[in-house]
């Protein structure tokens, strides 16, 4: 079955460590691939997104995600949290899947950084 | 240009009743998609359209029913609310253009059943 997995579920970070939330997927032949942020109580919102070209995207408020495509991977990075950071992050892939695109999203990850 | 808009924001419903939950978008965009989201379980796919006047199961769909009968709303019923259905309901509409899918989504819907 196609899948996007998330290894870490719950991570606690104090301000200023760096951040890397995993993301790797099963889908073969050509993907998007996306994260999106969950503020806590708002809606989901776009991080970043890779469609083609570089493999390392540069997304709002400092975060960046390397696609790998040999380990179907996504990690979303970031060199130095801050409090604000702390939301929920989902990792997202579209494949066109019988005429229409497919969303499947992982199960996310709760960020909590200390100030 | 609001995007996407969600009504109601928050719900109590008692076992039994029913309600419909509305999704619009002003994007003219083709693909309609309602989630759940659940703790631990992240996001599911109840149903989804890919144009008007057509709908189609998603992930999880069982006591739901949907209707696209305009392009720009996507409904979304619960005839007879269950417990189980106490969950945040969130709406996304994808373009239709392949080169770019990103999904834009909706504040949310915060149903509880009692």
């Amino acid at each position: 079955a196609q899948s996007v997995s998330q290894h870490n579920h719950h991570v606690i970070l104090s301000e200023a460590a760096s951040l890397e939330l995993g993301c790797n997927y099963s889908y073969g032949g050509t993907v998007n691939l996306f994260w999106y942020v969950q503020y806590p109580g708002q809606h989901l919102q776009l991080l970043l997104k890779y469609f083609s070209g570089d493999p390392l995207v540069k997304g709002i408020k400092g975060f960046e995600a390397e696609f790998i495509k040999s380990k179907f991977s996504f990690n979303l990075r970031k060199p130095s949290v801050q409090w604000s950071d702390t939301a929920e992050y989902f990792c997202a892939v579209t494949k066109n899947s019988g005429g229409y695109q497919k969303v499947t999203f992982g199960i996310g990850t709760k960020l909590q950084v200390i100030p | 240009n609001a995007g996407v808009t969600q009504t109601p924001k928050f719900r109590v419903l008692k076992t039994g009743q029913s309600m419909t939950l509305l999704c619009a978008q002003d994007m003219n965009h083709e693909y309609m998609y309602w989630y759940r989201q659940d703790p631990g379980m992240g996001l599911r796919l109840i149903h989804y359209s890919v144009g008007e006047g057509t709908t189609a199961k998603g992930e999880v769909p069982d006591g739901y029913n949907v209707s696209r009968l305009k392009k720009q709303n996507f409904l979304l019923g619960l005839e007879s609310a269950a417990p189980s259905q106490t969950s945040v309901y969130f709406c996304a509409s994808i373009q239709q253009d392949r080169v770019n899918t990103e999904a834009f989504f909706g504040q949310g819907t915060r149903l509880t059943v009692v």
